[in-house]
C-alpha cells in the first residue's frame, strides 16, 4: 500500500527556520516525483514544486522560488520542505504529493495528511 | 503560468441531482488535466486523470470530459457524501497550476 506520512503540527515565530518532511512507503520512492502543495485556511491548492528523489531533480514554481527549498533523502525515502526564515504569510496546511507519470498524466495519485505550519509572534 | 478557471466557484443541489463543473486551461494542455475532490480536514483525492480516466475506487457516477482548453466534470447523481470543494489541475507543463476551486453544498 502506497503511503506518504508527513511530519507533525509546528507552530514557529517569525525568522525562525523549519523544516518538515514527507515519508514515502509502499513503491519505489526513488522513481516517482514528490510534489508539494500549499493551501493557505480557507483557501484553494497552490502548487510549490516537485523534486525527484531519485537524483534530488527539482522543478519549483516561481511563486515560491528563493523562498522555499525542496529535498530528499532516497536512503530513508523521505522529501522534506524547508523554510530559513519563516513569515507569518507562510501560515498554511502544506501537503505533499506522489505525481504519476507513468499511466496518470502526471496527476497527483497519493497524498500525505497534511503538516499544518502556523507562524506567530 | 498557465492559468485554470473553474466555474462555478459554487454551487447548491440536492441529492440525487446532475452536477457539471467546468475548468477552462489559459492554453491548450491536450489531455493533461485531473480533478480533486477535498472535504475539510482532509487531503484531496484524485478522482479522474487524462481528463477522463477513472482513478481506481471512484464511483462510476464520477465522470470527465474535454481536451485542449475546456474541460468538464459531471457528478451524474450527487450523494450525500459528495459534497466537498473540487478542484481542476493541469499537469502539461510546470508550474502545474490548480483551478480555484468549486464548492458543491447542500440544497
Amino acid at each position: 500500500e502506497v503511503q506518504l506520512v508527513q511530519s507533525g503540527t509546528e507552530v514557529k515565530k517569525p525568522g525562525e527556520s523549519l523544516k518538515i518532511s514527507c515519508k514515502g512507503s509502499g513503491y519505489s520512492f526513488t522513481n516517482d516525483w514528490i510534489g508539494w502543495v500549499r493551501q493557505v485556511p480557507g483557501k484553494g491548492l497552490e502548487w510549490m514544486g516537485v523534486i525527484y528523489p531519485g537524483d534530488s531533480n527539482t522543478r519549483y514554481s516561481p511563486s515560491f522560488e528563493g523562498q522555499v527549498t525542496m529535498s530528499a533523502d532516497k536512503s530513508i525515502s523521505t522529501a522534506y520542505l524547508e523554510w530559513r526564515s519563516l513569515e507569518a504569510a507562510d501560515t498554511a496546511m502544506y501537503y505533499c504529493a506522489r505525481r504519476d507519470d507513468s499511466y496518470g498524466w502526471g496527476a497527483f495519485d497519493f497524498w500525505g495528511q497534511g503538516t499544518l505550519v502556523t507562524v506567530s509572534s | 503560468d498557465i492559468q485554470m478557471t473553474q466555474s462555478p466557484s459554487s454551487l447548491s443541489a440536492s441529492v440525487g441531482d446532475r452536477v457539471t463543473i467546468t475548468c477552462r486551461a489559459s492554453q491548450s494542455i491536450s489531455y493533461f488535466l485531473s480533478w480533486y475532490q477535498q472535504k475539510p480536514g482532509r487531503a484531496p483525492n484524485l478522482l479522474i486523470y487524462g481528463a477522463s480516466t477513472l482513478q481506481s475506487g471512484v464511483p462510476s457516477r464520477f465522470s470527465g470530459s474535454g481536451s485542449g482548453t475546456d474541460f468538464t466534470l459531471t457528478i451524474s447523481s450527487l450523494q450525500p457524501e459528495d459534497f466537498a470543494t473540487y478542484y481542476c489541475q493541469q499537469s502539461f507543463i510546470t508550474p502545474q497550476t490548480f483551478g480555484q476551486g468549486t464548492k458543491v453544498e447542500i440544497k
